[in-house]
C-alpha cells in the first residue's frame, strides 16, 4: 500500500501557463513534505518542502500548498518553462516518529512544458 | 564543490553474486542516506547512517548491508543478488539527520542482474 500517490503519471503544460502537480498521503504522522525534481541520468534535485504546521511556502516560481485534512499537498510552477520539463517525486517524512532519515515517494509525475 | 559522487556508474552483475556501490558526500555532511529506485517508481528508503552509525533502514532483505567510513563515505553491500535487484541506486548525504538540511542525491549507480 502506497503511503504517497501521485495519481497523474504524465502531465503536459504549454510553456508561460500554470503547471499543478498533485501528491496524496494517507500517513496523518508524516509531517514535512518536498518535492524532488529529477532529470534522466541525474540524481533526484530538491525543489521546495514544507512542514505540516505551514499550509503554503512559497519560492520564486514554485509554491506548495498543503491541505491537512484532505492529505493533499500540490506543487505550482508558474510560469512553466521548457527547462521545467521532468519528472517531479513528492516525498513525506514522519520527522518526529525518529524516522528523520526515511523519505517516503510518491510515484512521479513527467511534465512536459511544450515551446 | 563536489556534489555527491557514486561510483560506478553502471554495473553489471550475475545472479547470485555480490555487488558493492560506494558513495562520498558532500564535503562536511555526516550523513548518508540510500535508495533503491526501480522502473516506474520512486525511490525507496534503504539505509541511513549519521556518524557512522545505522540511523535508520528500511523493509529490505538481510542481503542488504551497509557502512559509513571514518571520512563518512559509504558503501552499500548487496549479497546474492537476484533479477529484482536490478535498479537504480541512489545515494544522498545531509549535514546531519534531520530533514531540515535537505538532501543532497547523486546521480546513482545503475545495477542490472542478468
Amino acid at each position: 500500500d502506497q503511503q504517497v500517490k501521485q495519481n497523474s503519471p504524465s502531465l503536459s503544460v504549454q510553456e508561460g501557463r500554470i503547471s499543478i502537480l498533485n501528491c496524496d498521503y494517507t500517513n496523518s504522522m508524516f509531517d514535512y513534505f518536498l518535492w524532488y525534481k529529477k532529470y534522466p541520468a541525474e540524481g533526484p534535485t530538491f525543489l521546495i518542502s514544507i512542514s505540516s504546521i505551514k499550509d503554503k511556502n512559497e519560492d520564486g516560481r514554485f509554491t506548495v500548498f498543503l491541505n491537512k485534512s484532505a492529505k493533499h499537498l500540490s506543487l505550482h510552477i508558474v510560469p512553466s518553462q521548457p527547462g521545467d520539463s521532468a519528472v517531479y517525486f513528492c516525498a513525506a517524512s514522519d520527522r518526529l516518529g525518529g524516522s528523520q532519515g526515511n523519505l517516503i515517494f510518491g510515484k512521479g509525475t513527467k511534465l512536459s512544458v511544450k515551446p | 564543490d563536489a556534489g555527491v559522487t557514486q561510483s560506478p556508474t553502471h554495473l553489471i552483475k550475475t545472479r547470485g553474486q555480490q555487488v558493492t556501490l560506494r558513495c562520498s558526500p558532500i564535503s562536511g555532511h555526516k550523513s548518508v542516506s540510500w535508495y533503491q529506485q526501480v522502473l516506474g517508481q520512486g525511490p525507496q528508503f534503504i539505509f541511513q547512517y549519521y556518524e557512522k552509525e545505522e540511523r535508520g533502514r528500511g523493509n529490505f532483505p538481510d542481503r542488504f548491508s551497509a557502512r559509513q567510513f571514518p571520512n563518512y563515505s559509504s558503501e552499500l553491500n548487496v549479497n546474492a543478488l537476484l533479477l529484482g535487484d536490478s535498479a537504480l541506486y541512489l545515494c544522498a548525504s545531509s549535514l546531519a539527520g534531520g530533514m531540515n538540511y535537505g538532501y543532497t542525491f547523486g546521480s546513482g549507480t545503475r545495477l542490472t542482474v542478468v
